[in-house]
């Protein structure tokens, strides 16, 4: 079935440092989200790229999709303790299985003062 | 406008008794998903359900089922429950409109199983 993966699992950075967490899926997507989850909080949506090779920003966020919409990553230019979280791409399908996502593990950030 | 809702909070149940976990979607939205978030891992998706009917289930037993009620609100059950099971339940709601939709998380329910 379809995988999504994410790396690093964790991430530790000195505040003002860059952070990027990639996503890989198996299987070509029609298209992905980003989520973020503060420590002891739920999963908040950030942003969704449909497009081949389409990039988005939001302030210090970059997100990128793959030209083969197999892969994504987010980048945080630096980084603010405010970023702490774990970063959470999730990938979706096609036909039937569209409708839900498929969540990589996350990334966990982690930033030091 | 209120968000996903979740009750309760945190239940706590012992070894191969039944768990329900109740999920209330943003008005309007027609779809509700179920995940688990065990300690430390990603979200396993659990079931999806749209205008009352489940339209996918992720790799679960079938001890793990669920119901979407006329008013779109969700119950999750799980039987004979195992110490596996402890986890964090989140809900999400969506709009579904054919493609795929942004989702919106509840606060989730703790569940420990002792």
């Amino acid at each position: 079935g379809q995988q999504v993966m994410q790396i690093p699992q964790y991430q530790h950075v000195q505040e003002g440092e860059d952070f990027t967490t990639y996503c890989n899926s198996s299987t070509t997507l029609s298209n992905i989200q980003w989520y973020k989850q503060r420590p002891g909080g739920h999963p908040v949506f950030l942003i969704q790229l449909v497009k081949s090779g389409e990039v988005k920003k939001q302030k210090r966020l970059t997100f990128q999709f793959g030209e083969a919409k197999k892969n994504s990553s987010l980048h945080i230019t630096a980084t603010q303790t405010t970023d702490v979280g774990t970063y959470f791409c999730a990938g979706a399908g096609y036909g039937g299985s569209q409708g839900n996502l498929i969540f990589g593990k996350g990334t966990k950030l982690s930033v030091k003062p | 406008e209120a968000g996903v809702t979740q009750s309760p909070t945190h239940l706590i149940k012992t070894r191969g008794q039944q768990a329900t976990l109740r999920c209330s979607p943003i008005s309007g939205h027609t779809s509700v998903y179920w995940y688990q978030q065990a300690l430390g891992l990603g979200l396993q998706f659990l079931l999806w359900y749209d205008e009352g009917e489940e339209r996918n289930r992720g790799n679960f037993p079938p001890r793990f089922s669920g119901r979407q009620f006329p008013n779109y609100s969700s119950e999750l059950n799980v039987n004979a429950l195992e110490l596996e099971d402890s986890a964090l339940y989140l809900c999400a709601s969506s709009l579904w409109t054919g493609g795929t939709d942004t989702q919106y998380f509840g606060p989730g329910t703790r569940l420990t199983v002792l």
